[in-house]
């Protein structure tokens, strides 16, 4: 699976919308970039997942590159309980393949 | 949606003592499911690979007769911390895939164990 980077760490005030990149530079054509994040001693949340096209569901919206070669997370109007930590994942979707995470972004929405 | 239950949430027990950890697919089949540990300030580090039916994978570097794995339904997964030590305490947390294979994957609540 291709590797990802993100920033360590974001701030977002309340209210407003949270954008979190990830670099995906090496991402190879079967491969789909998906996002998760993990609330404090939680287990991680599924958040969405797309291939080439933009995508949004009720949590939030994906933007990917043309060249797919990063992506955005939008977290339209930040809440408090967004504050967490944001991993993206490339990788092929095929059952039973791992998903392997990285670092992640840590993201703290304040009041 | 996919549920996955994971049980117990927290555990504490003494060195040298086994611990089993249960992940259990609510409402669907699992075939895979998949072990992690994190440590404080950590990101998730797959253990292993858990198969209904067969042998689980392990990662490099994981001890297969420390960590043993069971995955002897298709909506159970054992993870058993034998001879447990201080240095095994972590937050274990376990993963199934959801129906759809484009879904992500669906993670347990984890277990947070505390070896004394």
């Amino acid at each position: 699976d291709a590797k990802t980077t993100q920033p360590p760490s974001m701030d977002c005030a309340e209210g407003r919308a949270a954008n979190l990149p990830c670099n995906h530079s090496t991402i190879s054509g079967n491969e789909y970039v998906y996002w998760y994040r993990q609330i404090h001693s939680q287990g991680p949340q599924y958040i969405i997942h797309g291939l080439k096209n933009n995508e949004t569901n009720e949590m939030a919206s994906l933007i990917i590159t043309e060249d797919r070669k990063s992506s955005t997370l939008i977290l339209p109007h930040a809440t408090l309980r967004d504050t967490a930590v944001y991993y993206c994942i490339v990788r092929v979707a095929e059952y039973g393949n791992k998903l392997v995470f990285g670092a992640g972004t840590i993201l703290r929405v304040k009041s | 949606g996919a549920v996955v239950s994971q049980h117990p949430s927290w555990v504490i027990c003494k060195s040298g003592t086994s611990v089993k950890i249960e992940c259990r697919s609510l409402d669907f089949q699992a075939t895979t499911m998949f072990w992690y540990r994190q440590f404080p300030k950590q990101s998730l580090m797959l253990m292993a690979t858990s198969n209904e039916g067969s042998k689980a994978t392990y990662e490099q570097g994981v001890e297969k007769d420390k960590f043993l794995i069971n995955h002897a339904s298709l909506t159970l997964s054992t993870l058993t911390v034998t001879s447990a030590h201080p240095e095994d305490s972590s937050f274990y947390i376990c993963s199934a895939r959801a129906k759809r294979v484009l879904d992500g994957y669906t993670f347990g609540s984890g277990t947070r164990l505390t070896v004394v």
